[in-house]
């Protein structure tokens, strides 16, 4: 099993609509865990980082249940700019990156 | 405020050989990780430096080291480069009391042939 699991993707959405991507986490001990983004060919870009049960930025809500070990964000009112790769990531000493799950926003 | 910063932009090798890259941390970071990223996979952890020391490491070869000097920049160095080793190189730096928080530099392509 994989530290770090994610939906496989892709996203295929209209703008407007509203998105939920998972993630599920191998180690019950970890404290820490973010969201990024990362557009083709570029670095990944910190979004969100989530500590507690949640955490909310605007269009984006972060969840965290640590009972099931998962992660999920959602975004509401999907932008043609919200098309990326959304890496879910386990932190710690040894930080762990999921695959990743691409978004499509479709005008 | 200066972000991470990374160079080269690109480097091509040919098997065999051996590649230094290096990365500048963002103002106020001391920590400094790296990271492969190859196509259509997330980045995988490598190492991380503080205190210009390795303080944690993921499964790659001892041909993969590194090296943090007093000012907290870093270097990653691969030795007997391997066609396997094509990738994206991504540096990333934290501030070690934050909680993790990483913020990434563009990353070094490397391409090996």
């Amino acid at each position: 099993r994989k530290e770090v699991e994610q939906d496989p993707g892709p996203f295929n959405v209209p703008e407007g609509a509203t998105v939920a991507f998972n993630c599920t986490y191998s180690n019950s001990a970890s404290q820490s865990f973010f969201w990024y983004r990362q557009d083709c060919r570029k670095e990944p870009k910190l979004l969100m980082s989530v500590y507690s049960s949640g955490n909310e930025d605007g269009r984006f809500t972060a969840q965290l249940n640590r009972a099931s070990q998962y992660i999920s964000l959602l975004i509401r009112d999907s932008k043609l700019s919200d098309s990326a790769t959304y890496l879910c990531v386990m932190g710690g000493f040894k930080t762990i990156f999921g695959a990743g799950t691409r978004l499509f926003v479709k005008a | 405020d200066a972000g991470v910063t990374q160079s080269p932009t690109h480097l091509i090798k040919t098997r065999g050989q051996q590649v230094t890259l290096r990365c500048s941390p963002k103002s106020g970071h001391d920590t400094v990780s790296w990271y492969q990223q190859a196509l259509g996979q997330g980045p995988q952890f490598i190492f991380q430096y503080y205190e210009e020391e390795e303080r944690q490491r993921g499964n790659f070869p001892d041909r993969f080291s590194g090296h943090q000097f007093p000012n907290y920049s870093s270097e990653l160095n691969v030795n007997a480069l391997l066609l396997g080793d094509s990738a994206l190189y991504l540096c990333a730096s934290s501030f070690a009391g934050q909680g993790y928080e990483q913020y990434f530099g563009p990353g070094t392509r490397l391409t090996v042939t």
